[in-house]
């Protein structure tokens, strides 16, 4: 596609409740990573992925929170047992490669955990 | 380990120029310059790979020391446009896979 589509935009959960965030990278882009931004604040790393390589986990804050990243394309975030502390905007990026190009960045997925 | 970006904030008028400086701690790669504006996604502006590059987009450049693990923004003749929140993103070699985002410099341009 022309940029990097995520949905929903909003998501309004409960406390406790199973949430899947989505991304559609641009088409070519074989890097795709997910951040998280709190309000306010910087852009907290959570999980990058690379062509077939096993995908750095390094930035995901609990065992709650894992990703998965069918056929080299479209990503799925999946946070557990929500909690309050999980609201905040997921942004997912992708690029070229991973080392020398920048990142577009998708509009996100503002969650609210109620 | 996140970069330290350089002020927090700063406010300008029109025409007036800005510096934001970031720094880390170890060893870069690279780094990454974006601008979010309230609402919208961050927008990449330029990455810069050797030492001592610079590089420049319309009035907005960017330098490179690899010695010194720093990066430096420099806004010229600024823009109503230019308003929003500027992150440096760094790569180090060690974790050249991702990049770091410092906490961010809220430039505000007054008319």
């Amino acid at each position: 596609g022309a940029g990097v589509s995520q949905s929903p935009s909003n998501k309004v959960t409960e406390k406790g409740k199973d949430v899947e965030l989505r991304c559609d990278p641009i088409s070519g882009h074989t890097a795709l990573y997910w951040y998280r931004q709190s309000l306010g604040q910087g852009l907290e790393f959570l999980i990058y992925f690379q062509g077939n390589s096993a995908p750095d986990k390094s930035g995901l804050p609990s065992d709650r929170f894992s990703a998965e990243r069918t056929g080299g394309s479209v990503s799925t975030l999946t946070i557990q047992r929500t909690q309050q502390e999980d609201s905040a905007v997921y942004l997912c990026a992708s690029s070229i490669t991973d080392m020398n190009y920048g990142y577009t960045f998708g509009s996100g997925t503002r969650l609210t955990v109620v | 380990q996140q970069p330290v970006q350089s002020p927090q904030a700063v406010i300008l008028r029109e025409g007036e120029d800005a510096v934001i400086n970031c720094s880390s701690s170890k060893a870069l790669y690279s780094v990454h310059w974006y601008r979010q504006k309230h609402g919208e996604a961050p927008v990449f502006l330029m990455i810069l790979l050797k030492g001592g590059e610079q590089k420049g987009h319309d009035k907005i450049s960017a330098s490179f020391n690899e010695k010194k693990q720093q990066s430096s923004l420099y806004l010229t003749a600024s823009q109503l446009s230019y308003s929003g929140t500027y992150f440096c993103g760094t790569r180090g070699y060690s974790s050249a896979s991702k990049i770091i985002f410092g906490s961010g410099t809220r430039l505000s341009i007054r008319p």
